[in-house]
Parts: structure tokens; sequence; C-alpha cells
């Protein structure tokens, strides 16, 4: 299958925090995004990384592709209590056009 | 700007019952549609694409069907629910050609509870 695994299932951290989530794949991707799901909501869309790139910033969110190992992390700086939520990493196939989301990573920062 | 509106929020339909929930899409032309639906504490799974009028891509053989009446109107349908149907169910848009390259954008969902 080509759907990514992300790791840690769940993640409890502290206010003002790092959080580091991480996501696997299986085969060669032409891209892989991040999504972020507040409970009971849909996804909101956070970052995009190219198989070409090897790192991408928005804001407090920072992104890295390792295509040699076929894994991604995200690292959110700083957190805030209205980080608490799921989140996603999605993979698009070399050749293809679909997204394969993984089963998310539930992060609660505590205040 | 874009915005995306799906409904109801909210469903309760019977076993066996019929289905249609709707989404639309303002501010763009021609999007790239999707059907995903996704289980209670899981990642989603793609029902259906639709890069136009029309012309729908079913992903996994199931109970139910989509349908594209209008550029930027999507229906998910079913004859008859089963139990095997609940979950939660979105709607998302991307812009074209390369749907493949571009982020989606997610409508809130409905969550539908079959009885």
């Amino acid at each position: 299958s080509q759907q990514g695994e992300e790791d840690p299932q769940a993640l409890s951290i502290q206010e003002g925090e790092n959080a580091t989530m991480n996501c696997s794949y299986k085969t060669s991707i032409n891209n892989l995004q991040w999504y972020r799901q507040n409970s009971g909501r849909g996804l909101v869309h956070l970052i995009l990384i190219r198989s070409n790139e090897r790192e991408k910033h928005s804001g407090r969110l920072r992104v890295t592709l390792d295509t040699s190992k076929k894994s991604s992390s995200l690292l959110i700086t700083a957190s805030r209590a209205a980080d608490t939520a799921s989140y996603f990493c999605a993979t698009v196939q070399t050749g293809a056009n679909n997204l394969f989301f993984g089963t998310g990573t539930r992060l609660t920062v505590i205040p | 700007s874009q915005t995306i509106h799906q409904w109801p929020a909210t469903l309760v339909q019977p076993v066996g019952s019929p289905l249609s929930l709707e989404c639309t899409v303002e501010g763009t032309s021609n999007p790239n549609l999707y059907w995903y639906r996704q289980a209670a504490g899981r990642g989603l799974q793609l029902l259906f694409y639709s890069i136009g009028i029309d012309q729908i891509s079913s992903e996994v053989p199931q109970n139910l069907s989509a349908s594209r009446p209008q550029d930027r109107q999507f229906i998910l349908s079913s004859k008859k629910l089963l139990l095997s149907d609940s979950g939660f169910y979105l709607c998302a848009w991307s812009s074209g050609p390369s749907f493949g390259n571009q982020p989606q954008h997610f409508g809130d969902g409905t969550r539908l509870s079959i009885l």
C-alpha cells in the first residue's frame, strides 16, 4: 500500500514545547502533503513538499523530506493549545494523481 | 476567495433508506472534486473523484455512487444504505489540471449514522 504511516499515533506536550511527527511511505512519490484536522471538522492543508525538495517552512511549521528513507517529518515549534488536532501526511505516488492519507498523529498541547 | 459548502452536517438514517449528500464550491471554475470517507480515528479513504462534469472515477467498489451535474456541484448518493456506510464523509476540491500536485481544500464533513 502507498498509504503513509504516521508516528507516533498520539503525542502530548506542554505549551511552548516543540512537537515532531513523522511519516513513512512505501513507494516513490511526486509530493507529500501535511494536513491538520480539528475534532469533527474537515482537513486543512498545511504544507506541500515536492520530491525534489528537502525542507520547507511555513510560520512555526517545518517539514523535511528524505526520499532515500521514504520519510518526512513535521515540526511545530513553540506549540500552543490551539495546535491541538490530528495531523495527517498524504502522498501522491509517482505517475498517479490521488492522495493517499496516513492514519494520523493526535497531538494534544496542554496549556 | 474560494469556499466549499457541504451539507447536512449530521444525518441519521435507517438501514435501507436512500442517501444524498451535496457539496458545492464557490469562487473557482473547473475544480477537481473528491468524496472521502473517514472511519473513526482513521485516515481518509478516497471514494470518488471528478475532473469535470459527468466525469466520475470510483476508487473502491461499494454501495455508493457520485454525480456531478454542474461544474461546482458534487453529489454522493446511495439507493439503499447499509450499516457499514456509517462514517464521516468529506468533500474536497483542488485546482486542475494536475490535481496530484495541488493541495486539496475540504468541507466540514457530514457525520452519517445508520441505525
